[in-house]
């Protein structure tokens, strides 16, 4: 089947870095995305990952393992504004996105 | 360029009544989708469209009905409504489907009591 496991929660202090891990086994695969979303917003999106490797993006970077069906979304310098949850997504063969259940991150002064 | 606009953001209905929830775009996308966000769950596609006058089920289609007739507008209809709906409602878009980044709606909080 298909799925997407997050941890449901994470704690961070302001400054510091924290990285989000996301496993997904699907059918077929065309790329993973990274999307933020405040409390009572809309998603918006971080990055997408369709290669392996590292995607750096200002603050934000995205890690990508195919071979282990494996991601990370990487977080530097936290701010309180990154208080938020964190969205892993994969895109399968028909290019239908499965949705992980997402990752609240608290930031702490 | 106004994005994804979604149209109410909150309402409430009383369990069999009838409702339809607003989408529009003008990005010119030819993608359009309906998801529901439930807590503690991803986000689950409720209908999708490619472009005007196609439209096709996505995981939880029961219970609601979609139209495309203009590639601007992408209504979604929910008939006879039940308390399994009460949910937040998002309206998405992209240009193609294919590894492409999704505009989403600021999202409708639907509680059927």
């Amino acid at each position: 089947g298909q799925n997407i496991d997050q941890p449901t929660e994470m704690t961070a202090t302001e400054g510091a870095i924290v990285q989000i891990n996301c496993t997904y086994q699907t059918s077929g695969f065309n790329g993973l995305f990274w999307y933020q979303q405040h409390a009572g917003e809309a998603p918006t999106f971080l990055s997408y990952n369709v290669l392996d490797g590292l995607e750096e993006k200002g603050r934000f970077s995205s890690f990508l393992s195919r071979s282990k069906g494996y991601s990370y979304l990487l977080l530097k310098e936290l701010q309180m504004k990154d208080s938020a949850s964190y969205l892993c997504a994969t895109m399968d063969s028909n290019y239908q996105l499965i949705w992980g259940a997402g990752t609240k991150l608290i930031i702490k002064p | 360029n106004a994005g994804v606009t979604q149209t109410p953001k909150f309402r409430i209905l009383k369990i069999g009544q009838s409702m339809t929830l607003q989408c529009a775009q003008d990005m010119n996308h030819n993608y359009m989708y309906w998801y529901r966000q439930d807590p503690g769950m991803g986000l689950k596609l409720i209908y999708y469209s490619v472009g005007a006058g196609i439209t096709d089920k996505g995981e939880v289609p029961n219970g609601y009905n979609v139209s495309r007739s203009t590639t601007e507008d992408f209504p979604l209809r929910l008939e006879l409504a039940a308390p399994s709906q009460t949910s937040v409602y998002f309206c998405a878009s992209s240009f193609t489907g294919e590894g492409e980044k999704l505009f989403f709606g600021s999202g409708t909080q639907l509680s059927v009591l």
